[in-house]
């Protein structure tokens, strides 16, 4: 199975503010990387998909980047609606799997 | 609007058996491979089974700590996807998801239902 490993595990970060968030993973996955924001109570919901493509609704604001073994999700001007956690996944392999999730909180 | 819906969760004695349903609208089932996941409480996210649609034989496949006690099933005329757990164990406590799965990417998924293992 491939291990995802995301970083910082907490982030504090000011509203309108840039935020970078990192994901690696232990085999190449190619550009089968997704992204999810999961809010406390809520299902994930899918924000970026073959590393760098949005999902329909995201805003423009969220984009992503890389392949092969190293992803970074960046969020341009936080809004309060963007502090949550945030999940890598990996969907080169079956069986998927997730990072341990970076918690994006306001600073 | 395409959606998912999960039902059957509560509360269950361990060794004991629960069946999850997920029901889907919006889109055409049967065209789909479908997979659950669940989140224990305050844990991340964890793979747990899929099933490929009937064109691609309707095959399943489970994450080893489910193997031979959850089974995974459709039924593509209801447009609902079913996850058959039995000699369920405290450790399997945690909200079940379905997805919808697309080229392997869960793009859509169901709100979650609660499964309670305890005595």
């Amino acid at each position: 199975e491939i291990v995802m490993t995301q970083s910082p595990a907490t982030l504090s970060v000011s509203p309108g503010e840039r935020a970078t968030l990192s994901c690696g993973a232990s085999q190449s996955v190619s550009s089968n990387l997704a992204w999810y924001q999961q809010k406390p109570g809520q299902a994930p919901r899918l924000l970026i998909y073959g590393a760098s493509t949005r999902a329909t609704g995201i805003p423009a604001r969220f984009s992503g980047s890389g392949s092969g073994t190293e992803f970074t999700l960046t969020i341009s001007s936080l809004q309060s609606e963007d502090f949550a956690v945030y999940y890598c996944q990996q969907y080169n392999n079956w069986p998927c799997s997730f990072g341990q999730g970076t918690t994006l909180d306001i600073k | 609007e395409v959606q998912l819906v999960e039902s059957g969760g509560g509360l269950v004695q361990p060794g004991r058996s629960l069946r999850l349903s997920c029901t889907a609208s919006g889109f055409t089932f049967g065209d789909y491979a479908m997979s659950w996941f669940r989140q224990a409480p305050g844990k991340g996210l964890e793979w747990v089974s899929f099933i490929r649609s009937k064109a691609f034989g309707g095959t399943t496949e489970y994450a080893a700590s489910v193997k031979g006690r959850f089974t995974i099933s459709r039924d593509d005329s209801k447009s609902i996807a079913y996850l058959q757990m039995n000699s369920l164990k405290t450790e399997d406590t945690a909200v079940y998801y379905c997805t919808r799965v697309v080229g392997w990417l869960p793009d859509i998924w169901g709100q979650g239902t609660m499964v309670t293992v305890s005595s």
